[in-house]
This record gives structure tokens, C-alpha cells and sequence, in this order.
């Protein structure tokens, strides 16, 4: 149990577009989802925190216009990277909790990379 | 603001032979979760200890959870090729997951 997805796993596009990446709770319902990023051989450092229906809170540093998180459901959470630039290449990941879970549960992670 | 500490932050060991990373906090740790991740993969959980003094065991990794909960450790015995990763601890601290800045194990065949 407690399986979270990510779509796509790994996405190639030119800078200016935007790019969405879908964070999904398989066999649980997601009340806060995370989305973090990670630069090769470092860490995870939180972009935002998400609860479903309600507005995301970003960490500092973060921008909110460019990183746009949506949480409309319980087992769906969206981060749309907009006006991509090479800068923003990096691998991004999500983690759910559940109202029933202790835990956090991360996805699989999306390879985002700017051209 | 929180701040983990891990160390050491790169390890290179041959097969078989004993480490221990270590996770030190600059505040009590709300529960602190220790992680492992592969290249291009999400992290998965390996363990979560609460309470101060606790010891957990998961076949040959070993978790020690300081007595002032601002500490902990992991050791792994007898080191396989298959243990290398980046090793994450975590503290749940406000209901987010922080983590610390990783230790990256290369075991050797």
C-alpha cells in the first residue's frame, strides 16, 4: 500500500514553455502533498507544501508565479513549471500523507530538463 | 529554523566491511526518518524512530535514536554493492519533511 505516481518520469522541452508534472496517491487519499527538487548530488529541498482544496504554501525563496502547485483532489497534486529556463532543469519529486498515515510516501521522481 | 547535519557526506567503502553515518539536529526531533534513494529514483523509507534511546534493526542496518532525540545514527553491517545510495535522515517537524544534506555510500565489489 501507500504507492504515489508521478507522470511524466522524465520530460525534454525549449525554454519559454511551460511543463506540467502530475503527482498522484494510488490506494490512499492524499490530504497534503509535498513537492520537493534535487540537484545532482544534493539533497531534497522543499518547493511547497500542498492540502487538497486549499491554496499551497510555498518555502521561502520559492516563487509561487513560476512553480504553480494545484491540489484539486485527494489523489491528484500538479506542479507547472511555467516559462521554463535551463536554470529549472532538475529532478523533481512529490511525497503524499494520508489522514491514516504516519508517514510521507514519495513518487518516483520527474527528470526535467530545459533545453 | 531546523538544521540537519549529516555525516559524512561521501563514503567509499569495499564490500563487507562496517559504516556509520551519523544525523545531528540543532533541535529535537519531532520523528526522525531516515531514507534511502536511488539514482533517478524517489527516496523510500527505511525506518522511523520517536522515541529518545530507541534502537531499530533491518536485517543488517542498525538505527540508534539519541537519548535528547537531537541525534542519530545508522550503522550497516557487513556492506553490500546493492546498499549503495544516497542515505537521507528526515525530521517531520511542522508536518514537513526537511531533510538533511545526505550521505552518499559507494560500496565496492
Amino acid at each position: 500500500g501507500a504507492v504515489v505516481s508521478q507522470h511524466p518520469s522524465w520530460v525534454i522541452c525549449k525554454s519559454g514553455t511551460s511543463v506540467k508534472i502530475e503527482c498522484r496517491s494510488l490506494d490512499f487519499q492524499a490530504t497534503t502533498m509535498f513537492w520537493y527538487r534535487q540537484f545532482p548530488k544534493q539533497s531534497l529541498m522543499l518547493m511547497a507544501t500542498s492540502n487538497e482544496g486549499s491554496k499551497a504554501t510555498y518555502e521561502q525563496g520559492v516563487e509561487k508565479d513560476k512553480f504553480l502547485i494545484n491540489h484539486a483532489s485527494l489523489t491528484l497534486s500538479t506542479l507547472t513549471v511555467t516559462s521554463a529556463h535551463p536554470e529549472d532543469s532538475s529532478f523533481y519529486i512529490c511525497s503524499a500523507r494520508g489522514l491514516a498515515l504516519r508517514d510521507a510516501y514519495f513518487g518516483p521522481g520527474t527528470r526535467l530538463t530545459v533545453t | 529554523t531546523q538544521l540537519l547535519e549529516q555525516s559524512p557526506q561521501f563514503l567509499s567503502i569495499q564490500e563487507g566491511e562496517n559504516l556509520t553515518v551519523y544525523c545531528n539536529s540543532s533541535s529535537v526531533f519531532s520523528s526522525l526518518q531516515w531514507y534511502r534513494q536511488e539514482p533517478g529514483e524517489g527516496p523510500v523509507l527505511l525506518v522511523t524512530v520517536v522515541t529518545g534511546g530507541e534502537v531499530k534493526k533491518l536485517k543488517r542496518l542498525t538505527f540508534q535514536f539519541g537519548d535528547a532525540r537531537k541525534d542519530s545514527s545508522l550503522h550497516i553491517t557487513a556492506a553490500q554493492p546493492g546498499d549503495t545510495g544516497l542515505y537521507l535522515c528526515a525530521d517531520s517537524l511542522t508536518g514537513k519533511l526537511i531533510f538533511g544534506q545526505g550521505t552518499t555510500l559507494q560500496v565496492k565489489p
